[in-house]
């Protein structure tokens, strides 16, 4: 079956670090890969997405490249505000069109 | 409407009523999905629709849970019978055609006491 690994938090930086979310999936075929984001009191919303191998989804400085050799769509940002604070999601969509989520990365930038 | 939307936006219950969630779609999106999110947790997968139809009901916790969706656009969660540990906060999304993303709506915080 299908299944999404993220690295568990909670993750505390300062602010302007280098900020890594690593995910990891398992799926059969070739899924489109996904990561949203949750800010505090708020729904969850696309961040970015990649559809094929090598592909590299960005947005709001945040980028992840789709690997497929790696099984693997890391979350990166090369520097944090505190308004990047908030709950991170990698997820993944298979040809079925089922989507599955990892367990979320709490993300706390400190000024 | 121009997002999902999903009634009510909290539920208070007691224990062993049943309850309703609803869940109004984005205009013409064929796929839509519920989710359960408990405290500090990730996403659980409840079920999916393509249409009318439930092609995955894997997620669904209990037999208690029931779901349908009618007319292609709305739809309800049913949860008979409630105990403790289905109090969480429900997420319904809903996705167009292919390699489109999927919106999610503010979800139901369901307290049952």
């Amino acid at each position: 079956g299908n299944s999404v690994t993220q690295m568990e938090g909670p993750v505390t930086l300062s602010e302007e670090a280098f900020l890594t979310i690593n995910c990891t999936y398992t799926a059969t075929g070739y899924p489109s890969l996904f990561w949203y984001v949750q800010y505090p009191g708020e729904g969850l919303q696309l961040l970015l997405k990649a559809t094929k191998a090598d592909d590299k989804g960005s947005n709001k400085g945040f980028e992840a490249t789709y690997r497929k050799e790696t099984t693997s769509f890391h979350l990166e940002k090369g520097s944090v505000q505190v308004s990047d604070s908030a709950v991170y999601f990698c997820a993944l969509r298979n040809a079925g069109n089922m989507l599955t989520f990892g367990g979320g990365t709490r993300l706390m930038v400190k000024p | 409407g121009a997002g999902v939307s999903q009634s009510p936006s909290n539920k208070v219950t007691e224990k062993g009523k049943d309850v309703e969630l609803r869940c109004d779609p984005i205009s013409g999106h064929t796929a839509l999905y519920w989710y359960r999110q408990s405290l500090g947790q990730g996403l659980e997968f409840l079920i999916y629709f393509q249409g009318n139809s439930a092609p995955d009901k894997s997620g669904l916790p209990s037999d208690r849970f029931s779901a349908e969706r009618t007319g292609g656009s709305v739809s309800t969660l049913t949860i008979q019978r409630t105990q403790q540990e289905d109090s969480a906060v429900y997420l319904c999304a809903s996705r167009g055609g292919a390699n489109t993303e999927a919106f999610f709506g503010q979800g139901t915080r369901l307290t049952v006491v």
